[in-house]
């Protein structure tokens, strides 16, 4: 049972252009949501997050935006750079400390 | 200065052999995770700790024995190990293990079973 899911393994974008990841989820109680970025044989870190009483976050080129009745999430880079290549993991938790990961969107942005 | 380590950052073993990873924070966090990439890139926890006591174990074999000498240390012992746990593990640990606490990985260890 995926309960979170990020349907486009890839995505491919110009530097200085908007790259826009996308994340859904099934279960209604996740309360908090965080984006994790990962580098080749490194782990993940955190980047950006938000809790389900907010819609938006915004730090620095970084927003994520939430449609809870939609449950769905997205985070938006602008402008993207080419340091932003990375394999950009979405993650729910609904119990203290548990995270339900997505299976990541891998970025690559072109110079 | 890493935060979180883990070794060996390679281990390639046969089946049937018993092995472990270690995991160090020097974060001073209460909670520690052990998580299972597998070929599929899925995150999946396994074992969270706070404190030295277990708080979260999911469904995981229990040829899977994490242990916790002190709230800096978890490590994972894997028995008689199977084609199947061949995987890039992960730890991690956090604050206190809050729903908002950002959780700090370490570099990930990758388990190849032949």
């Amino acid at each position: 049972d995926q309960q979170v899911k990020q349907n486009s393994p890839s995505l491919s974008v110009q530097e200085g252009r908007i790259s826009i990841l996308n994340c859904d989820y099934t279960n209604s109680m996740f309360d908090y949501f965080l984006w994790y970025k990962k580098y080749p044989a490194e782990g993940p870190t955190f980047l950006i997050s938000i809790s389900s009483i907010k819609d938006k976050n915004e730090d620095g080129r970084f927003t994520v935006f939430l449609n809870k009745s939609a449950k769905h999430l997205s985070l938006h880079i602008v402008p993207s750079q080419p340091g932003d290549s990375a394999v950009y993991f979405c993650a729910a938790a609904s119990d203290a400390g548990k995270s339900t990961f997505g299976d990541g969107t891998t970025l690559t942005v072109k110079p | 200065d890493t935060a979180v380590s883990q070794t060996p950052k390679y281990l390639v073993t046969q089946m049937g052999n018993d092995k472990s990873i270690k995991c160090e924070q020097n974060l001073g966090h209460d909670t520690m995770y052990w998580y299972k990439q597998d070929s599929k890139k899925f995150l999946k926890i396994m074992f969270s700790y706070n404190n030295k006591e277990l708080i979260i174990n999911e469904t995981v074999p229990n040829r899977f024995s994490p242990k916790s000498p002190d709230k800096a240390h978890l490590n994972l012992h894997i028995n008689s190990l199977e084609l199947g746990d061949s995987a890039v593990y992960f730890c991690a640990s956090s604050l206190r293990g809050l729903l908002a606490d950002t959780q700090y990985f370490g570099p990930g260890t990758r388990l190849t079973v032949l």
